[in-house]
């Protein structure tokens, strides 16, 4: 049963801390996305890319976010310095099939 | 400014009665989906439409694309406890763009 794993589940950590979350996609995908979820803001686009490409990333505040790919198994995103606003449950999702993604169980992220 | 309003944001049922969710916009999309997210974990895919007017079912679900593909609808009959979540519609804007917009959510409840 393949599915989107996401590292770590929880994360608590303090404002100026930098924050990396991980994503290993369903293999042989390839397309990856990720994904911000919050009560107020429900769930935002942050990036995605394709064949390892990023795509598009205007949803990512540039100065303290990066997502990267180093290889086709791994997808992660950074936060540097981390803020108390970025506080969110964080989701990885990849997909192959147009429109077709398939979501991870999330990273919730606590910024105190 | 969000794209997709969903209504009603919360509804809590009785099991087996019918409820309609509803998801609009003034935006028209190439094709909306619908995924449903349990506490926990990601949103999981239910359906996708793609033309205007489409119904499709899925067991006691019934989703509907608006004629203008502006809206669209989701309607459960006999509702049972296992159909409690956070329901989310999610538009694309461009065929092929793969860019999805997601709705604000409607958190049903069915109570045993």
């Amino acid at each position: 049963d393949a599915r989107v794993t996401q590292t770590p589940r929880d994360k608590v950590t303090e404002m100026g801390q930098e924050v990396t979350m991980r994503c290993q996609p369903i293999l042989g995908h390839n397309t990856v996305f990720w994904y911000r979820q919050t009560m107020m803001q429900g769930l935002e686009l942050l990036a995605y890319f394709r064949n390892r490409a990023p795509l598009d990333d205007s949803g990512m505040p540039k100065d303290r976010f990066s997502a990267e790919m180093p290889d086709a198994t791994l997808a992660t995103l950074k936060i540097q310095p981390s803020e108390p606003r970025d506080s969110a449950v964080y989701f990885c999702a990849s997909g192959l099939k147009h429109n077709e993604q398939f979501f991870g169980p999330g990273t919730r992220l606590t910024v105190l | 400014t969000q794209l997709l309003e969903q209504s009603p944001q919360f509804l809590s049922i009785q099991e087996g009665e019918n409820l309609t969710v509803y998801c609009n916009s003034s935006s028209v999309f190439s094709s909306l989906q619908w995924y449903r997210q349990e506490p926990g974990e990601g949103p999981v895919l239910l359906v996708t439409v793609v033309t205007g007017g489409e119904v499709k079912k899925l067991k006691r679900l019934t989703f509907q694309f608006g004629d203008a593909r502006k809206d669209s609808s989701l309607h459960i009959t006999a509702a049972q406890p296992g159909d409690t979540g956070l329901y989310l519609c999610a538009g694309e804007k461009n065929f092929g763009n793969e860019k999805l917009t997601f709705g604000t959510g409607t958190r049903l409840t069915i109570i045993p």
